[in-house]
């Protein structure tokens, strides 16, 4: 596709119950990002994979943030037990160099997931 | 501890007129610092990169500067419209990390 898609846009979980979010980033691109952002704040970094290996898992807040990206093409964002402190929006960002700080690549985005807990 | 700040009250300005949205950092030694640009309900889009040894980055309508020793970078918009009304983050990679870190945005609104 054209740019980075994410499934679903909206998403609305009772509390304990398990989500799964996808992105697809654009084709090719060997780095993908993973973001949480609240309202009224900016993103923030959850998670790194370049191709297939996750190099930086730093910003996932608890053990029931888990993700991967098996092929190193679509990657999923997976929250066991929601709660409602992980109401935000998740964004999903590609970019097709592999060192961010050695680069001056920029990141594409994809729309986002609401994720609402209730 | 390390922070990225940004104006958290909104920008309103007049059409026509220059906005200027700063960005400040503390205990970040970034090679660059990026501009996205974020609408409501959708992710940010990237404007502008500015790196380290760069004093003044422009593209069309909009201007970025970047000055290490106040460590604060400045986005203005010249001649602004109201489809310049946006959120505004400013974005930054420390040192070599594989991550953006980035700013709370500003809210800039343009009035007829």
């Amino acid at each position: 596709g054209a740019g980075v898609s994410q499934s679903p846009r909206y998403k609305v979980a009772k509390r304990g119950q398990d989500v799964a979010l996808r992105c697809d980033p654009i084709s090719g691109h060997v780095s993908l990002f993973w973001y949480q952002q609240a309202l009224g704040q900016g993103p923030e970094f959850l998670t790194y994979f370049q191709n297939e290996a996750q190099l930086d898992k730093s910003g996932l807040p608890s053990d029931r943030f888990f993700a991967e990206r098996p092929e190193g093409s679509v990657s999923t964002l997976k929250i066991q037990r929601t709660q409602q402190e992980d109401s935000a929006v998740y964004l999903c960002a590609s970019s097709s160099y592999e060192f961010l700080g050695l680069t001056t690549d920029t990141q594409y985005f994809g729309p986002g997931t609401r994720l609402t807990v209730l | 501890s390390q922070k990225i700040e940004q104006n958290s009250e909104a920008l309103n300005i007049q059409e026509g007129k220059t906005a200027t949205l700063t960005c400040n950092y503390t205990n970040y030694s970034p090679a660059y610092l990026q501009w996205y640009r974020q609408d409501p309900g959708r992710g940010p889009v990237f404007l502008l990169l500015i790196r380290e040894n760069e004093k003044e980055k422009r593209k069309e309508r909009l201007k970025v500067t970047f000055d290490t020793t106040l460590k604060q970078s400045l986005f203005h918009i010249t001649a602004s419209q109201p489809a310049d009304s946006a959120t505004y983050l400013c974005a930054l990679v420390d040192g070599t990390a594989s991550k953006l870190t980035f700013g709370t945005g500003t809210r800039l609104q343009v009035t007829l």
